[in-house]
């Protein structure tokens, strides 16, 4: 099944520490996203990379780090700098065809602070 | 006081009984609209879409309206089954200058009642 698979579901990170969440998908989608979701709130844009070897930065980037040396992989690193980094955090993922708008969601990959 | 954000707009709809979920929308410009479903603890599933150039679009059980005077949108769920339980997001989207960029809302929580 093509789909996006998010790993770890749950992560415990004490304060300081830097972490990374691991985004993998097999649909040959070009471009590839990261959210993160809060109680109540709606998805803010972290990072996204519409290329190999490309990205940009999002609405919320401070406090975060990304790479894209693959296709397939697009990992978030949450580091010491986030301020407030207990959230869920959401990858994505969309054909780059001019039209194809819809976006492909992973399950989430929920990081706690503690 | 706690934020306003915090707590998501609730709709209880018996079951049977026909949604609406209700969207404002920011951006005049923006060419295509999409319906997301998020169940508790997983990531945004597509539900239906509609571009700017169109103001009605059916799927099955759901109507999606787009009342671009007002800036409005609405998803329309037919007979409401206690699986619809779940928060929806509606996002938009602006194409402009080539990039590819969604806004999402706060969400909306149904519960449908058995």
């Amino acid at each position: 099944d093509g789909g996006i698979t998010q790993s770890p579901k749950y992560l415990f990170r004490k304060e300081g520490q830097n972490v990374t969440l691991s985004c993998e998908q097999n649909l040959n989608h070009d471009a590839m996203y990261w959210y993160r979701q809060d109680p109540g709130q709606g998805l803010r844009l972290i990072y996204y990379s519409q290329i190999v070897n490309d990205f940009q930065k999002g609405d919320i980037a401070e406090g975060y780090s990304v790479s894209r040396e693959k296709k397939e992989s697009f990992p978030l690193t949450v580091t010491s700098a986030q301020k407030n980094p207990t959230a869920f955090y959401l990858c994505a993922s969309r054909t780059g065809s001019s039209g194809a708008n819809v976006l492909t969601f992973g399950a989430g990959s929920r990081l706690t602070v503690l | 006081g706690e934020s306003v954000g915090l707590h998501l707009p609730t709709l209880s709809v018996q079951e049977g009984d026909n949604s609406i979920i209700n969207c404002a929308y920011s951006n005049s410009a923006s060419d295509y609209f999409i319906w997301y479903k998020q169940e508790s603890g997983k990531g945004p599933q597509f539900i239906i879409d509609i571009r700017s150039n169109m103001d009605k679009r059916q799927g099955q059980r759901v109507t999606v309206l787009l009342n671009k005077t007002v800036k409005h949108l609405s998803l329309q769920i037919a007979a409401t089954q206690p699986g619809d339980s779940a928060v929806y997001f509606c996002a938009e989207n602006y194409s402009g200058a080539g990039s590819y960029q969604l806004t999402f809302g706060k969400g909306t929580k149904l519960s449908v009642i058995p």
